[in-house]
Formats: structure tokens, sequence, C-alpha cells
């Protein structure tokens, strides 16, 4: 595997599931990232790690909780969601010391009944 | 409260040509600007970036211009290929935080 994994590609969950995106990179880097995007909106940045710490938290609701155990992976664990979270959630990686540059995975089509 | 906006949400460009991607940002203390070109059911993907303290950065047939007064920046491919039809999203950072616009659609015409 290469560059940014995630899975999985596609979720249905009902509002009392719960459930976790997964996302992995290959690329050596120390940040990573989780965004939301919803129909027509732009990008919207959820979370970042930085050396596995979380350093931003842009206001995002607690039934969405992640987790970072290592630099290459993490995790979005989801529970009693609703349907307005029905999104595209993309993960992305970076090297630390220069956030310009991102590395995106091909993201979670999330689907919340 | 956007504070980065792409106002075309679709362009399309004779292949040849050039095409002209624009993007205003409304916070002055961003640190970089970024274009990512997005294909369907892909992650975006990393195309050309600029400093705040430059006005222009070239890599190819691509050319990214600053305008720091006017809070705006521009993307320009040239030649334009068939290959370039994706939908591009402009951002801005300072920081770990990111900005990006909503994207615009560009269509090269064979």
């Amino acid at each position: 595997e290469t560059g940014v994994t995630q899975t999985p590609r596609h979720l249905v969950m009902g509002m009392t599931n719960k459930k976790s995106l997964k996302c992995e990179q290959h690329l050596g880097h120390n940040a990573m990232y989780w965004y939301k995007q919803s129909a027509k909106k732009p990008l919207e940045l959820m979370f970042v790690y930085n050396f596995k710490e979380q350093t931003e938290n842009n206001s995002v609701p607690s039934r969405f909780s992640p987790e970072c155990p290592n630099s290459s992976h993490l995790f979005l664990h989801l529970h009693t969601l609703q349907p307005e979270d029905s999104a595209l959630y993309l993960c992305a990686s970076s090297q630390s010391d220069w956030a310009g540059e991102q590395f995106f995975g091909p993201g979670t089509r999330l689907t919340v009944l | 409260d956007q504070q980065v906006k792409q106002n075309s949400p679709s362009l399309s460009v004779q292949e040849g040509r050039i095409s002209i991607l624009n993007c205003d940002y409304t916070n002055s203390m961003f640190d970089y600007f970024l274009w990512y070109k997005k294909y369907p059911a892909e992650g975006p993907t990393f195309l050309i970036s600029i400093s705040s303290i430059k006005d222009k950065n070239e890599d190819g047939r691509f050319t990214v211009f600053l305008n720091k007064s006017a809070k705006h920046l521009s993307l320009h491919i040239v030649p334009s290929q068939p290959g370039d039809s994706a939908v591009y999203f402009c951002a801005a950072s300072r920081g770990n935080q990111f900005y990006f616009g909503t994207g615009t659609s560009l269509t090269v015409i064979p």
C-alpha cells in the first residue's frame, strides 16, 4: 500500500449505531487530519494530530471521537450520528514541520439513515 | 463565514488555451496558499502552493499568482489539456489550520 488509505470506502449506518473510520498513511508523516465534505460546502477541518497529540479540534460534536494510536494510523469513532452528518470524510497527512502540502486519502462516503 | 471563496463553480476552456481559476480570501494572516485537484472518487491531490511572502510560483504548466492587497489568488494552466478536467480547490493555511474553497469544476474541451 502506498500513500493514504481509508476504510471503509462507503458506510451506511443508523442513528443508534457505533462505527469507526480508519485511516493509514504510508508516507512517514507526523501529522494527520480529518476533514468533512458536505454537498456544496467546502472541506471542513475537524481534527489535527501532530506526533499523536491532538492539536486542533474545530468545535466538532462529541458524537465524533478521534483516536491516533501512532503516527501512521488515525481513527474516527462515530456514535449516535444524525442524518446531517452524512458526508464524505477525508483523511490527510503531512510533515508536521510544514503543514502546507497534505496528502489525502480517497475518503469514506458516510450515509446516516 | 467562509474565509476562502471560489465564486465560479465551473469553467470550460478549449484545449490548448489558458485556464484561469480564481480564489478570494478574507484573512490577511494566512501563511500559505495551495491548489488541489480532485478527480471523482479520489481524494484531492496537491498541485502547487505559494508562500504569503511571494507573489508568483510556477511549476511547468501551472502558475499561481498571489495579490495580497486584493486578497486574491489565481491558478493559470497553460496550455490546458483534457486530462486537466477536474475539480480544483484553493486552500489557505495558518499553522495547522486549513481553509478550503468550494471548488471550481474545470472542463477542458478537446
